[in-house]
């Protein structure tokens, strides 16, 4: 069965630091493979997305993701961390044969120390 | 502003009554998904259209739940005979263009007691 896995709950960085969020998927094909971000009371706004082509994506707000086929991964990467970039993500693949409908993993919530 | 509209945004209801959710979903687009996020969790998929068909249900689609759309345009949930486990956010998410990403809604949080 397709699944996301994000193994962190919870992850808390110095803003200025780096961040690295990770997904882990399970899916028979080709995956469509997008990251989400939520602030609280907010629905979801979509950071970026991974089709085909360069393994390496830029999405909005400084972020981006590396899709790695071998490791049936799709982490989320941030050179400098904002204060304001607090919020959960949340990784999802998406079923293009089944009506392209996305699963999604369970969400990193993301803190960001001054 | 993702051009994907629910209403109304927050429902406060008791046990054992019915409620509805409206979603006004891209125009142009034909397919039309429902989820449902509880606290602390992702979304997970309720069921989807395509046009006026409803095409899939979740299993987590009880028979108290029913959805719509008429016409292939808005979509409405109900949720009859509320439990207080049905308290959740209900997302409406629509796609654009041809690629697959889906827009969401802001959501329409219910909370039973």
């Amino acid at each position: 069965a397709q699944s996301v896995t994000q193994p962190d709950i919870h992850i808390t960085v110095s803003e200025g630091a780096s961040l690295e969020l990770r997904c882990n998927y399970s899916y028979g094909a080709t995956p469509y493979l997008f990251w989400y971000v939520q602030s609280p009371g907010q629905g979801l706004q979509l950071l970026l997305k991974y089709f085909s082509g360069d393994t390496l994506v830029q999405g909005i707000k400084g972020f981006e993701a590396e899709f790695k086929r071998s490791q049936s991964s799709f982490n989320l990467r941030k050179p400098s961390v904002h204060w304001s970039d607090a919020a959960e993500y949340f990784c999802a693949v998406g079923l293009y044969n089944q009506g392209g409908k996305l699963i999604f993993g369970q969400g990193t919530e993301l803190s960001v120390k001054p | 502003d993702t051009g994907v509209s629910q209403n109304p945004r927050h429902k406060i209801t008791k046990r054992g009554q019915n409620v509805t959710f409206r979603c006004d979903p891209i125009s142009e687009h034909n397919r039309l998904y429902w989820y449902r996020q509880t606290l602390g969790q992702g979304p997970e998929f309720l069921t989807y259209f395509q046009n006026e068909a409803q095409l899939e249900k979740s299993r987590l689609l009880s028979d108290r739940f029913s959805a719509e759309r008429p016409k292939g345009s808005f979509s409405t949930l109900e949720i009859q005979r509320t439990e207080q486990g049905d308290s959740a956010m209900y997302l409406c998410a629509s796609p654009r263009g041809e690629t697959g990403e889906l827009f969401f809604g802001e959501g329409s949080r219910l909370t039973v007691l």
